[in-house]
């Protein structure tokens, strides 16, 4: 299986940061990846995929970038409504597989 | 407005055996391959199994196969997951999730989710 690795598991931060997400990928996985937002108790939300494509209604503060193995998720502004935790996934194999998560907390 | 919605969550016994449905709405549910990940309290997303569009094909991971059968009714858009020998490992909430797409890389893309069920293991 394709294991993929984020980091930091936590990241501390102010409204109004730019924030930094990592994710890297044990092997090349194009630009297959999936960026998802959860909030406590609540179901994963679809944020960007193949890498930097917005999903429809997510707001433009989220980008995405990389390919091959090394990937971020960037927002631009911390707004309230980010703090959560944030999961990379990979969609290049009929094992998809998700890093363990980054929970962005209020600093 | 894509809808799913898993029941059949319980506390079970070490050995025992459950099924999980998953109610979908919303869509044409034999266009779009299905998927069930779970989250162990505390934890990360582990992706468990996946069914094709026609329910021909089935995929699942290593730590479920064998143990896990994943299902679909087109007469009721209902998906399934029949787990058996269950473990206190398998403890965790199951959602299931519609993939972005029928074939290739787009059935394991994720873009609408249930809201869990939580399975607990325990003597």
């Amino acid at each position: 299986d394709i294991q993929m690795t984020q980091s930091p598991s936590t990241l501390s931060a102010s409204v109004g940061d730019r924030v930094t997400i990592t994710c890297r990928a044990s092997q090349s996985i194009s630009s297959w990846l999936a960026w998802y937002q959860q909030k406590p108790g609540k179901a994963p939300k679809l944020l960007i995929y193949k890498a930097s494509r917005l999903e429809n209604g997510v707001p433009s503060r989220f980008s995405g970038s990389g390919s091959g193995t090394e990937f971020t998720l960037t927002i631009s502004s911390l707004q309230p409504d980010d703090f959560a935790s944030y999961y990379c996934q990979q969609y290049n194999s009929y094992s998809p597989t998700f890093g363990q998560g980054t929970k962005v907390e209020i600093k | 407005e894509v809808q799913l919605l898993e029941s059949g969550g319980d506390l079970v016994q070490p050995g025992g055996s459950l099924r999980l449905s998953c109610a979908a709405s919303g869509f044409t549910f034999s266009t779009y391959a299905m998927s069930w990940v779970r989250q162990a309290p505390g934890k990360g997303l582990e992706w468990v199994s996946a069914i094709s569009g026609s329910g021909g094909t089935t995929y699942y991971a290593d730590s479920v196969k064998g143990r896990f059968t994943i299902s679909r009714d087109h007469s009721t858009n209902t998906l399934y997951l029949q787990i058996n020998s269950l473990r206190a490992e398998d403890t965790a909430v199951y959602y299931c999730a519609k993939a972005r797409g029928l074939f290739g890389v787009l059935t394991n893309l994720f873009d609408y989710w249930g809201q869990g069920t939580l399975v607990t293991v325990s003597s």
